[in-house]
């Protein structure tokens, strides 16, 4: 498996602030990408962050709400910006590919957002 | 498209009773199947994985076979724990979108005393 971080844990924001987190794994990875659970809710991704080049988004989701950078092979952030209380949500990154094996992907322990 | 669906919540067991949460899928190719869980205020940790038809995957006492025949992945447990309340999640893989996930809708399992 991979020790994968993220930060913040959690933070309280007010509407249409942006916030950056981070996620940083302990392993060069193929893959990683970034989901969002809201409240009660399963997981839905958002995007697959492209190492070199510009995330992959799903349908629903823009990079100009969500831009999300990749720098290398062990780190990446997403920025929710403008927020609304909409966006209050656990954001998490995931990882596969690499050393971990072909097909499964391990999580980051989330980080919990409020918008007040 | 691809989709997961799995036996609604809450189950309420007690201790040491048998687990078994329903989840089957639809899907393009061959997809991986996963069974992630998450206790409460942590994340996703994957409890077990099958990659092809009739893979049995089994991991702290939980157990899933692959089905193609019946398009389904069942988790069982033969006793559980209070420790094991959490929310359980089915996924899967498929060939043709490597590395995206696709999730039912999450399964909350309460084990009392």
């Amino acid at each position: 498996s991979a020790v994968i971080s993220q930060k913040p844990s959690r933070d309280i924001c007010q509407r249409g602030t942006s916030l950056t987190i981070q996620c940083q794994v302990d392993s060069q990875v193929t893959m990683m990408f970034w989901y969002r659970q809201q409240p009660g809710q399963s997981l839905t991704l958002i995007a697959t962050a492209n190492q070199g080049s510009e995330a992959t988004y799903e349908s629903g989701f823009v990079i100009d709400k969500f831009p999300i950078s990749r720098p290398n092979l062990t780190f990446s952030t997403l920025t929710v910006s403008n927020m609304s209380p909409e966006d209050s949500s656990i954001y998490l990154c995931s990882v596969g590919g690499g050393g971990l094996g072909t097909y499964e992907q391990y999580f980051g322990p989330g980080t919990r957002l409020t918008v007040t | 498209g691809d989709s997961v669906t799995q036996m609604e919540g809450p189950v309420t067991l007690s201790e040491e009773a048998f687990l078994t949460i329903n989840c089957t899928y639809t899907a393009t190719g061959y997809p991986s199947l996963f069974w992630y869980v998450q206790y409460p205020g942590e994340g996703l940790q994957l409890l077990l994985k099958a990659t092809k038809a009739d893979d049995k995957g089994s991991n702290k006492g939980f157990e899933a076979t692959y089905r193609k025949e019946t398009t389904s992945f069942h988790l069982e447990k033969g006793s559980v724990q209070v420790s094991d309340s959490a929310v359980y999640f089915c996924a899967l893989s498929s060939t043709d979108s490597w590395g995206k996930l696709q999730f039912g809708a999450g399964t909350q399992v309460v084990v009392t005393p």
